[in-house]
C-alpha cells in the first residue's frame, strides 16, 4: 500500500498568511495526488486535483504543486473560512489511501 | 445540483449486520464509478471501496474484505454496502462518494461530491 505522510500534523496561522501544507507518498504516484478541506461535522470538499488543477468553484488562493513523491498544497492568503482540516489522498493505485491529516488553527 | 444522502446507519452489536444505502440525484448515475470512504470518531478518512460504473470492477479495503459487500443498482440510482461480521473497529461516519471520472489511474478517480454520512456504531 502507498502511505501518505502530511506535515504538518497541525498549524496555527493567522488571515492573511500564507500557508504551505506538504504531503509525501512512500513511492512514485505520478501527479495522482488530490487535496481535501473538511470543516468540523461537513463532508469533505476536493480542492485540488491531480495536484495542480484547481476543481471548479475553488478559490484561486489555493494552488498545489508536485509530482512523484513530494506535493505541496498552499494558501496565498488565509480567510477565516479556511480554518479545517486539509486531507491528500492518492488516486495512482489501489487502496486509495489519505494522509493523517494537517489542522489548520486560527493563531 | 449533485446530491447524496446516506441511510441505513444505526447502533448495532458486534457481529451484527447493517445495509448502508445511498440515494443520488442530480446526474447520471450509471456514467459514475462510486465509493464508501469512512471516518472513525476523531480520526482520518479511510477508503472502504469502490464500484465501477457498471459494477464491472469492486475493490474492498483489506480492513472489510471479506465482510463487507458494495453494490449498485443503476436503475434505482442507488448505492450499497452491506455491512456483515461488524467490529467496533468499524465504527465510523460513512460517506457515499461521487468519483470525478476525470483525471483517473486505474479506475481511481479524485472524489468530488460526497454525501453528508451516516453514523455507524458497533458496541455491546
Amino acid at each position: 500500500d502507498i502511505q501518505m505522510t502530511q506535515s504538518p500534523s497541525s498549524l496555527s496561522a493567522s488571515v492573511g498568511d500564507r500557508v504551505t501544507i506538504t504531503c509525501r507518498a512512500s513511492q512514485t504516484i505520478s501527479n495522482y495526488l488530490n487535496w481535501y478541506q473538511q470543516k468540523p461535522g461537513k463532508a469533505p470538499k476536493l480542492l485540488i486535483y491531480a495536484a495542480s488543477s484547481l476543481q471548479s468553484g475553488v478559490p484561486s488562493r489555493f494552488s498545489g504543486s508536485g509530482s512523484g513523491t513530494d506535493f505541496t498544497l498552499t494558501i496565498s492568503s488565509l480567510q477565516s473560512e479556511d480554518f479545517a482540516t486539509y486531507y491528500c489522498q492518492q488516486s495512482y493505485s489501489n487502496p486509495i489511501t489519505f494522509g493523517q491529516g494537517t489542522r489548520l488553527e486560527i493563531k | 445540483e449533485v446530491h447524496l444522502v446516506e441511510s441505513g446507519g444505526g447502533l448495532v452489536k458486534p457481529g451484527g449486520s447493517l445495509r448502508l444505502s445511498c440515494a443520488a440525484s442530480g446526474f447520471t448515475f450509471s456514467d459514475f464509478g462510486m465509493n464508501w470512504v469512512r471516518q472513525a470518531p476523531g480520526k482520518g478518512l479511510e477508503w472502504v471501496s469502490s464500484i465501477s460504473s457498471s459494477s464491472t470492477y469492486i475493490y474492498y479495503a483489506d480492513s472489510v474484505k471479506g465482510r463487507f459487500t458494495i453494490s449498485r443498482d443503476n436503475a434505482k440510482n442507488s448505492l450499497y454496502l452491506q455491512m456483515n461480521s461488524l467490529r467496533v473497529e468499524d465504527t465510523a461516519v460513512y460517506y457515499c462518494a461521487r468519483l470525478s471520472g476525470k483525471y483517473c489511474s486505474g479506475g481511481n478517480c479524485p472524489i468530488d461530491y460526497w454525501g453528508q454520512g451516516t453514523l455507524v456504531t458497533v458496541s455491546a
